[in-house]
């Protein structure tokens, strides 16, 4: 089974702090993403990745930034946390998909509450 | 750019009864869609996708769903309903990068209470 694995499931910062979400996936899968996902607003991306060191903007990469130096990890970087970010971040997965999409595996979330 | 439209936000079902979740997207071409299941303190997980071919298509758990191009949608359905089924239903479409990594665009979930 593929497994995506998050680094925390629940995390509490304050305002002004860098904070570093990690997602380790155990498939050998080129792609990776980063989602948020809020009450009434669904998920949206902030950024994925589809090979190392290569990151593309998703929907709201504002305040956001990636780091990927290991094909099986991605990192997620709030560079100045602020309380707005409060927001269940959710990690996933692919194989590349040239012609036909590939499924996504999401790992289970780390639920951030910046204070 | 590509939008996914799910107009229930809560739907309460009694158990044994049938279901079907409504979905409509806005996408140029021919979308790649799916709907996904997120049960309480969990991830993400695929219930059933839409590539092409027959547009109704069979996925896990017993549930379906048909693409309606003239409608631009893709209802979810299950002909009968089980307490464990209470969950967060997220209708998505892909989008495309240069790269190659496919994005998807989710609506904003629909809320699924069962009644005893």
């Amino acid at each position: 089974d593929v497994k995506v694995t998050q680094s925390s499931r629940y995390l509490v910062k304050r305002t002004g702090e860098k904070v570093f979400l990690e997602c380790v996936q155990d498939m050998d899968h080129e792609n990776m993403f980063w989602y948020r996902q809020d009450p009434g607003l669904g998920l949206r991306l902030i950024y994925f990745s589809y090979d190392v060191k290569m990151k593309e903007k998703g929907d709201i990469p504002e305040g956001y930034s990636v780091s990927r130096e290991k094909k099986e990890r991605f990192s997620l970087i709030l560079e100045s946390a602020s309380t707005n970010q409060t927001s269940m971040y959710l990690c996933a997965s692919s194989l590349m998909g040239l012609v036909t999409y590939n499924e996504q595996f999401f790992g289970p979330g780390t639920r951030l509450t910046v204070l | 750019a590509q939008s996914v439209t799910q107009p229930d936000i809560h739907i309460t079902v009694s158990e044994g009864a049938s279901l079907e979740l409504r979905c409509n997207y806005s996408y140029g071409a021919t979308p790649y869609l799916f709907w996904y299941v997120q049960s309480p303190g969990q991830g993400l997980q695929l219930l059933l996708k839409y590539f092409s071919g027959d547009t109704l298509v069979q996925g896990i758990k017993g549930f379906e769903a048909e693409f309606k191009r003239s409608q631009s949608s893709f209802n979810l359905r299950k002909p009968s309903v089980h307490w464990s089924d209470a969950a967060e239903y997220f209708c998505a479409v892909v989008m495309y990068s240069g790269g190659g990594a496919d994005g998807l665009t989710f609506g904003k979930g629909t809320h699924l209470i069962i009644q005893p």
